[in-house]
């Protein structure tokens, strides 16, 4: 069963730009979510996906942005990119409320650095 | 609101020896916990969980945890660690938010083993 794939791995980017990463969940998930990770701040919840509407949100701007496809594949979306940025994102999927306990599956994730 | 605690962002041992992580959490209620594991450069890896079953919960790689309710703390231990088990080690609570589960996760705690 193949696992949860992020895309890009690496990407650098400069002040001010956009940027949109990719995770595809494991098959048969249907809530994604989406965390980011820095030294200074460890991880951190951004949002959570599931039958293509955002059901919980952190406490982050409103430059940090994500949506869900029909076939649960999400994308994250970071405008005007400020330096802070620089983080490693990382998705997880999980099965459906009720069938689970919330155990994630994390992809490998995607490092952005901000220049 | 909940709050996870890792006492230790780094913890040093000698290969063969036990292995203690320590983490406490606060929740209003019986929590769900676990702990990841996160090696260089990729996601993070479920170790083990607690559900509310037995209170000793046995995980991978020989890693196990015992929930204790009356000092509230999910402290992570191994017999004896192996060179392999160098690594970042997550402990997390999961709250139920609008029909998913939320989760806080601790700073972290880096394990370091000497040969």
């Amino acid at each position: 069963k193949a696992g949860v794939t992020q895309t890009p791995r690496y990407l650098i980017k400069t002040r001010g730009q956009q940027v949109t990463l990719s995770c595809s969940p494991i098959s048969g998930h249907r809530s994604v979510s989406w965390y980011q990770q820095t030294p200074g701040q460890g991880l951190q919840f951004l949002f959570e996906y599931f039958s293509e509407t955002q059901r919980n949100k952190g406490n982050f701007p409103g430059r940090f942005s994500g949506r869900q496809f029909s076939n649960s594949r999400s994308e994250m979306n970071v405008s005007t990119l400020e330096l802070g940025d620089s983080a490693l994102y990382l998705c997880a999927s999980s099965l459906p409320t009720g069938l689970d306990t919330g155990e994630l599956f994390f992809g490998e994730g995607s490092r952005l650095t901000v220049l | 609101a909940q709050s996870v605690t890792q006492l230790g962002s780094h913890v040093s041992v000698s290969e063969g020896a036990l292995v203690l992580l320590r983490c406490n959490y606060s929740s209003s209620v019986p929590p769900y916990l676990f702990w990841y594991v996160q090696y260089p450069n990729q996601g993070l890896q479920l170790l083990l969980k607690y559900t509310s079953a037995a209170t000793l919960v046995k995980g991978i790689n020989g890693f196990e945890a015992e929930f204790k309710k009356s000092e509230t703390s999910f402290h992570l231990t191994k017999p004896s660690a192996h060179m392999s088990d160098a690594a970042e080690y997550f402990c997390a609570v999961m709250r139920g938010v609008g029909g998913s589960y939320i989760p806080t996760f601790g700073r972290g705690t880096s394990l370091i083993v000497h040969p």
